[in-house]
Parts: C-alpha cells; structure tokens; sequence
C-alpha cells in the first residue's frame, strides 16, 4: 500500500497571500488529521475530517481551514498568510475516526516571506 | 484542554547505555499514550503506544511505563545504537468514536554517541 502522501513537499509565499495544501491518506482509511511541526511548539494539533465531516479542530484562528472530498483525500487552506505560519504541515491518516494509529505523511514545508 | 510535558528537551547517551524520556499529562481523562520517533527530514512514526488500563508494554529495546495516578508515563531505550539517534515524541489522547485528536510533547532530541 502506498503510504500518506502530501504535495507539494516545499512551498514558498509572501505574507498576505494564501496557500492549499493537499493530503491523500492510505488507502481505504477515513479520517485525515492535519498537525502543524515548529522548532519551538512541537506538533499542535489544526482538525481532523472523516467521512467529508470535521470532527474535532484545535486553536488556530480561522484563517486555517480544510476540507475532505469523497474519495477521503484532504486539502488544508491557510489564508492571509503570517510569517508565524512558517512551518511543517503534517498530514496524517488513519482508518477510521477515534483509531489510534496514525500514519503520517512527510509533510509540506511552507516558508512564508 | 489538555497538556503534555515532556523531558528532557535533549540527552545524550553513549552506545549501549539506556535513554529514559519522560512526560506528564494534565487531563485525567486520557488514555491513550503513543511516542513517535521521528528522524531528521522524515515523517513521524509510531514506535510504541500504551493505553490507560495497561501499566508497562515492551517490544525488543523499548518500553513504555504508565503512572494513572501521578499522570506521567516515560519511554525506555536499552542498548541504544547509533540508529536511534532522533527526535522523540510523546503524545496523549482520549480515544472516543469522537474522533482522533492527539496532543504532543515539544519533542527529545536523543543522540546516541559511539
């Protein structure tokens, strides 16, 4: 099985412009959660989507946002963007809703100048 | 909500000795417990994980050790080798038909010096 893949691997923008980024989860598993990685913060968590649903989101402003197709592929939008957006973007899969076991993607870093 | 915390920030062991990484979590409700490791440029990988109701789990040269009580939980790495030289993560959840929603440690940066 291929693994959680997200594109692109690298992303640069300018503040004030905004950004998608796309995540397509194992296959045949549901729920897609999305996690921002910086140096400092370590991994927070942003949402989770099942089943086309968000199920849980945590304490981002709502500039962050996402959504889940039909296929259980996931794009995560970030709009006007900071300088403190500047990070890595994990992606990552599981089968279904409330599983522990998370498969991650490899992420997208995204720089924002 | 909850909150993990997680020590040391770095250690740095010789090969062969054991590493202990230690976190505490605040939400009693929680009860689930995985670590990640993740290698310089790579994803995060599950490594290990421990649920609420079970005190100690081994596989090979790691162990996970759950205290309810004192809400804390450590990862153990015997006979280190230079391969588990990375960053490890510890998290905590509460595992609900709710959804998945993991909160995470600010990381261990484990160097294992030959």
């Amino acid at each position: 099985k291929a693994g959680v893949t997200q594109t692109p691997r690298y992303l640069i923008k300018t503040r004030g412009q905004q950004v998608t980024l796309s995540c397509s989860p194992i296959s045949g598993h549901r729920s897609v959660s999305w996690y921002q990685q910086t140096p400092g913060q370590g991994l927070q968590f942003l949402f989770e989507y099942f089943s086309e649903t968000q199920r849980n989101k945590g304490n981002f402003p709502g500039r962050f946002s996402g959504r889940q197709f039909s296929n259980s592929r996931s794009e995560m939008n970030v709009s006007t963007l900071e300088l403190g957006d500047s990070a890595l973007y994990l992606c990552a899969s599981s089968p279904v809703t409330g599983n522990e076991k998370l498969f991650f993607g490899s992420g997208t870093q995204l720089s924002v100048l | 909500g909850e909150n993990v915390e997680q020590h040391p920030s770095t250690l740095s062991v010789q090969e062969g000795d054991s590493a202990v990484i230690k976190c505490t979590y605040s939400d009693s409700a929680s009860n689930y417990f995985p670590w990640y490791k993740q290698e310089l440029g790579k994803r995060p990988q599950l490594i290990i994980d421990i649920r609420s109701n079970v005190g100690e789990k081994k596989d090979q040269r790691i162990a996970v050790t759950l205290n309810k009580t004192a809400k804390h939980f450590s990862l153990h790495i015997t006979e280190t080798q230079p391969e588990d030289s990375a960053v490890y993560f510890c998290a905590a959840s509460i595992l609900t038909g709710g959804g998945n929603k993991l909160t995470f440690g600010t990381g261990t940066q484990l160097k294992v010096e030959l």
